[in-house]
């Protein structure tokens, strides 16, 4: 079974800081992607990274995949109010060569105080 | 918004009982994914369907279950209700044959069980 962990559980920072999330993995994933949730909503796709190495910006936001694609973080430059969230990273897992369920990490909570 | 609906938003029921979730994807999309959330679990797969045929099963118990209609509209039935069974379900939906995998999550039905 493929397993994701994330890492801070929790994150309280101050408007404008900056700050790093984590998602690893001992296991390969053909694709991996970061949701963002707020409380009481459904997960709200982010980006999706495929190729290893491969790094994605979204504004302020920027994603990477590892070399190997087992794991992957997600970078916030000068954190705003509005970011805060749990945050999601899930991998993509195959079964016979076809469209696979995603495995979720079990988030980051985020929250950015003014 | 996703364009994945969900209803009711919102359900409280007994234990012993039975309940129907629904689930629409978004135009197009022939695959719905299952998810329960609790606090202490985070967000757990259960079953996905691709144009009305079950293609995979996570941790869905046997009193749990799914179909996915000609329309493609998904629902849920959860029976026999526990008050462990109360948390968020989502559902998702994604693009035939998508290499990235991508889902789309509609805002959830929360549901009690008392």
């Amino acid at each position: 079974t493929q397993l994701l962990e994330q890492s801070p559980q929790f994150l309280s920072i101050q408007e404008g800081e900056n700050l790093t999330v984590y998602c690893n993995s001992s296991s390969v994933f053909s694709s991996l992607q970061w949701y963002r949730q707020e409380p009481g909503e459904g997960p709200v796709l982010l980006v999706t990274v495929v190729t290893g190495g491969e790094v994605k910006k979204l504004k302020r936001l920027t994603f990477q995949f590892g070399d190997a694609r087992k794991d992957s973080s997600l970078h916030i430059t000068a954190a705003q109010p509005g970011d805060t969230g749990l945050y999601l990273c899930a991998g993509a897992e195959n079964y016979g060569g076809s469209q696979g369920n995603l495995i979720f990490g079990k988030g980051t909570k985020l929250s950015v105080k003014p | 918004d996703s364009g994945v609906t969900q209803t009711p938003k919102h359900l409280i029921t007994a234990t012993g009982q039975r309940v129907t979730l629904r689930c629409s994807p978004r135009s197009g999309d022939l695959s719905v994914y299952w998810y329960q959330q609790s606090l202490d679990q985070g967000l757990q797969f259960l079953i996905h369907y691709y144009n009305g045929e079950e293609r995979a099963k996570g941790n869905i118990l046997e009193r749990f279950s799914a179909q996915q209609f000609p329309d493609l509209h998904s629902e849920l039935n959860l029976s026999s209700l526990e008050l462990g069974d109360s948390a968020l379900y989502f559902c998702a939906s994604s693009v035939v044959a998508s290499w990235s995998y991508e889902q789309y999550f509609g805002p959830g039905t929360r549901l009690t069980v008392t």
